[in-house]
């Protein structure tokens, strides 16, 4: 069954430094969307891109934050000087077209920022 | 904007017996989806179960099911016959429509655990 990746699994990385969360959608699906979870907290939608741009972004999506779909497979988003409080976990999700609104998750990164 | 509350923190239940979880949204639209998320200590999502608002029959998925109330909405997930892999949080969460950007709105989550 296809599945939606994400690379690393893990990482950690000194406040300011930049950093790029990898996903892999699912290979059909055109709808892209980058969520992140504090710990303990609830999930809180960032971004959402499709064809190629961003379609809709949260308040918590500043200017330190940047997506993009570099090839046909891979969806990115970037952190460029990252703060204690971006450690969190990010996760990838995907949807199909057509009529299908389920939005597959990814595994997620865990962003640990030291 | 819309608004999604879960207000049990934690649930325990007995294996095998049924246990339901709340949910309420606030929106004024008419056009939207409703979804419960399972995500387990792995912190994975996993798509339980999802419900079209303009469909009146409540969805179900094997021993998953929900109660739908569009006047008064509430969107409450049914678990039968409980497992000990039943033990996670569970996320509802709303969705407008089917516009490219829709993003989910997610509840604060329940934790839910399944006592042997």
């Amino acid at each position: 069954e296809p599945e939606v990746t994400q690379t690393p699994s893990h990482q950690v990385t000194q406040m300011g430094q930049e950093v790029i969360l990898r996903c892999v959608p699912i290979s059909n699906h055109l709808y892209f969307y980058w969520y992140r979870q504090i710990l303990g907290q609830k999930v809180e939608f960032l971004v959402s891109f499709y064809n190629n741009e961003i379609s809709e972004k949260s308040e918590i999506f500043d200017d330190q934050f940047s997506v993009e779909r570099p090839d046909g497979s891979n969806f990115t988003l970037k952190i460029r000087s990252t703060k204690l409080e971006d450690s969190a976990m990010y996760f990838c999700a995907s949807r199909a077209t057509g009529g299908l609104v389920e939005q597959f998750f990814g595994p997620g990164t865990r962003l640990t920022v030291l | 904007a819309q608004t999604v509350t879960q207000s049990q923190p934690e649930m325990s239940v007995q294996e095998a017996e049924t246990v339901t979880l709340s949910c309420t949204y606030d929106t004024s639209e008419n056009n939207y989806y409703l979804f419960w998320y399972k995500q387990p200590p792995s912190r994975q999502m996993i798509l339980v179960i999802r419900q079209e608002a303009y469909k009146q029959q409540n969805a179900t998925e094997n021993r998953f099911s929900v109660n739908f109330q569009k006047a008064a909405k509430s969107f409450s997930l049914k678990i039968s016959d409980s497992q000990l892999g039943d033990t996670a949080m569970y996320f509802c969460a709303f969705m407008l429509g089917e516009t490219s950007g829709s993003r989910l709105t997610f509840g604060e989550g329940t934790q839910l655990t399944v006592n042997p």
